[in-house]
């Protein structure tokens, strides 16, 4: 069975500082792995994927990730932290399957605060 | 990025009426279409497949005579909650995914429901 996992309930860093939101899957075969912004009373904005290839994925609004298939691992990262990326963060993953939306499962959401 | 709409973004409605919610994608055809339901503070759950053309698939526990899905046309799907309770109110999402296998899904900016 699929899963993911993000130890943090809430993530705070000071304005200008690095920031990383964790992420662990547990999923048969290769992932593909993925990240979402949500803010509030909205639906779900798409940051980055990573299906194949380099490990180091950039996206939207200056975030990346990097796929860590070892340890399991998406951690979503960002060099600067900005006020307004406080948000709520999910990590989601899906094992290629005919069945897709039964197998995009989504983690219990971060909460990221950016403090000025 | 795609772009997925969903009306109405808010809703109050009385114990005992329907209340429909529409998805629609605007600028792709989605034959598969997803409603999520998320509570406060929580994830996001999955409550059913929509397919176009013929009947949705529910997810284990999701009652399909409350919550009745038509996907009439490769760009709408509807959500409809009936005989709506106040157990009923929550933020429902519904996304859908466009092209490859390997896309990521769009979601719409979710629909608050309130029931009195």
């Amino acid at each position: 069975a699929q899963s993911v996992a993000q130890p943090e309930d809430q993530v705070n860093v000071a304005e200008g500082n690095p920031l990383t939101v964790k992420c662990t899957y547990s999923v048969s075969g290769n992932p593909y792995l993925f990240w979402y912004v949500q803010y509030p009373n909205r639906g779900l904005q798409f940051l980055l994927k990573y299906i194949t290839g380099d490990n180091l994925v950039k996206g939207s609004y200056g975030f990346e990730a990097e796929f860590n298939k070892s340890q399991t691992s998406f951690h979503l990262k960002k060099p600067s932290a900005l006020v307004s990326d406080s948000a709520l963060y999910f990590c989601a993953v899906r094992s290629p399957s005919r069945n897709y939306g039964q197998n995009f499962v989504f983690g219990p959401g971060t909460r990221l605060s950016v403090l000025p | 990025g795609a772009v997925v709409s969903q009306h109405p973004s808010w809703v109050i409605c009385k114990s005992g009426t329907s209340v429909k919610i529409e998805c629609r994608s605007l600028d792709f055809q989605a034959t598969t279409m997803f409603w999520y339901r998320q509570f406060p503070k929580q994830s996001l759950m999955l409550m059913a497949t929509s397919n176009e053309g013929s009947k949705a698939t529910y997810e284990q526990g999701v009652e399909k005579d409350k919550f009745l899905i038509n996907h009439a046309s490769l760009t709408l799907s509807t959500l409809t909650v009936t005989s709506a309770h106040p157990e009923d109110s929550s933020f429902y999402i519904c996304s859908a995914r466009q092209g490859l296998n390997t896309g990521e899904l769009f979601f719409g900016e979710g629909s608050r429901l309130t029931v009195l």
